[in-house]
């Protein structure tokens, strides 16, 4: 079945570093891909997301590139801030049977000032 | 505000009690997703409802069951509870269909079973 893996955490940074966060899939077809970030106390909010091959998704500073030869979504940012720590989730999205979505483990950020 | 609504926010029971969490989804939304988040298994998906019928189901127990209401509401039933139960239960909804657009989540329902 379908299936997302992500690095695990936590990852902890100094701030003003770069950030990576691997993730990768397994699918049938072409799934839409998402990251999504959860804030200490509250519910997940949509990152960015691609939904086809090579498409970039950005937001707030983090990019992913969807890379279908090698099927990974890795979330980057070139300089972290304090207030982006939070737990990471990447996720698809089957575009068939049901549309549901699954999501990786999550990966803990804490960035350091 | 993700306009998804979530009661109880916080619910301490004992086992082998039975309970109820309720999921308003956005507005327009067709779709409404259940899932558990427990410190070692992530999030976890459980049950997926489309305009009041059940399109897709994951990991749910026999004991944990689901419907979506005419008015497009949900409720998440869990019965027979145990220890491992405890965990938090989040509501999401989306437009759904083929739409590839993202999950509207609530803040979620803790769970805890003593």
């Amino acid at each position: 079945g379908d299936s997302v893996t992500q690095m695990e955490g936590p990852v902890t940074l100094s701030e003003e570093a770069f950030l990576t966060i691997n993730c990768t899939y397994t699918a049938t077809g072409y799934p839409s891909l998402f990251w999504y970030v959860q804030y200490p106390g509250e519910g997940l909010q949509l990152l960015l997301k691609a939904t086809k091959a090579d498409d970039k998704g950005s937001n707030k500073g983090f990019e992913a590139t969807y890379r279908k030869e090698t099927t990974s979504f890795h979330l980057e940012k070139g300089s972290v801030q304090v207030s982006d720590s939070a737990v990471y989730f990447c996720a698809l999205r089957a575009n068939t049977g049901g549309f549901k979505t699954i999501f990786g483990a999550g990966t803990r950020l804490f960035v350091k000032a | 505000d993700s306009g998804v609504t979530q009661t109880p926010k916080h619910l301490i029971t004992a086992t082998g009690q039975r309970v109820t969490l309720r999921c308003s989804p956005r507005s327009g939304d067709l779709s409404v997703y259940w899932y558990q988040q427990s410190l070692d298994q992530g999030l976890q998906f459980l049950i997926q409802y489309y305009n009041g019928e059940e399109r897709a189901k994951g990991n749910i127990l026999e004991r944990f069951s689901a419907q979506q209401f005419p008015d497009l509401h949900s409720e998440l039933n869990l019965s027979s509870l145990e220890l491992g139960d405890s965990a938090l239960y989040f509501c999401a909804s989306s437009v759904g269909g083929p739409y590839t657009g993202e999950l509207f989540f609530g803040e979620g329902s803790r769970l805890t079973v003593l």
